[in-house]
């Protein structure tokens, strides 16, 4: 089975503070993905990664950076948390454009 | 105007009936085409791919309308397990390939 796993379900942090989120993916997938996902807005794309070292910024990077240093592992960075970050962060993996993306079971990330 | 748009929603329907979702996307050169499904508090998980001719599984039925840009989820005899949000999403090439969702669909069926 494919398993996408993510560090923590669940995260607290306060105002100001860097906060990493990590994605592991075990199906030696290209591509991989970070979301949040809102009530009524649901999953707006922050960065994608195409490859080792390569990242695309989605429709919501303000705020954010990625890194992609091995192919198994997809980490989104806040740079200095806020409280309209607070959300569900979800990562994905995919071999190609046609094929099924899997997901982690998601980070509820609050920022106090 | 977001890239992929979908019903609002919430459909509420009785078991044995039959709702379509559609889904509209902007991009012309969008590729490919997939119906998820995402439970309540759970991942996304895949539901269908859509093809261009149409394609069937079981109860669920997905089309494709290139010309229109739009696609569409219609479930036959809803069962009460059917109750989840649905997202239609939408993948393109030109940049890099990235895949881009709708905001979901809620659907409940009620006994």
């Amino acid at each position: 089975d494919v398993k996408v796993t993510q560090s923590s379900r669940y995260l607290v942090k306060r105002t100001g503070e860097k906060v990493f989120l990590e994605c592991v993916q075990d199906m030696d997938h290209e591509n991989m993905f970070w979301y949040r996902q809102d009530p009524g807005l649901g999953l707006r794309l922050i960065y994608f990664s195409y490859d080792v070292k390569m990242k695309e910024k989605g429709d919501i990077p303000e705020g954010y950076s990625v890194s992609r240093e091995k192919k198994e592992r997809f980490s989104l960075i806040l740079e200095s948390a806020s409280t309209n970050q607070t959300s569900m962060y979800l990562c994905a993996s995919r071999t190609y454009v046609d094929t099924e993306a899997f997901f982690g079971q998601g980070t509820r990330l609050t920022v106090v | 105007r977001k890239e992929v748009e979908q019903d609002p929603g919430p459909f509420n329907v009785p078991e044995g009936a039959t709702v379509a979702f559609n889904c509209t996307y902007s991009n012309s050169a969008s590729q490919s085409f997939f119906w998820y499904r995402q439970d309540c508090r759970k991942e996304p998980k895949l539901l269908m791919s859509v093809y261009s001719s149409g394609n069937e599984d079981g109860r669920f039925t997905a089309q494709l309308n290139r010309a229109s840009q739009y696609i569409s989820l219609l479930i036959r005899d809803s069962k009460l397990s059917d109750s989840a949000t649905y997202l239609c999403v939408v993948n393109t090439r030109y940049n890099n390939n990235d895949m881009r969702f709708g905001a979901g669909t809620r659907l409940t069926v009620k006994p």
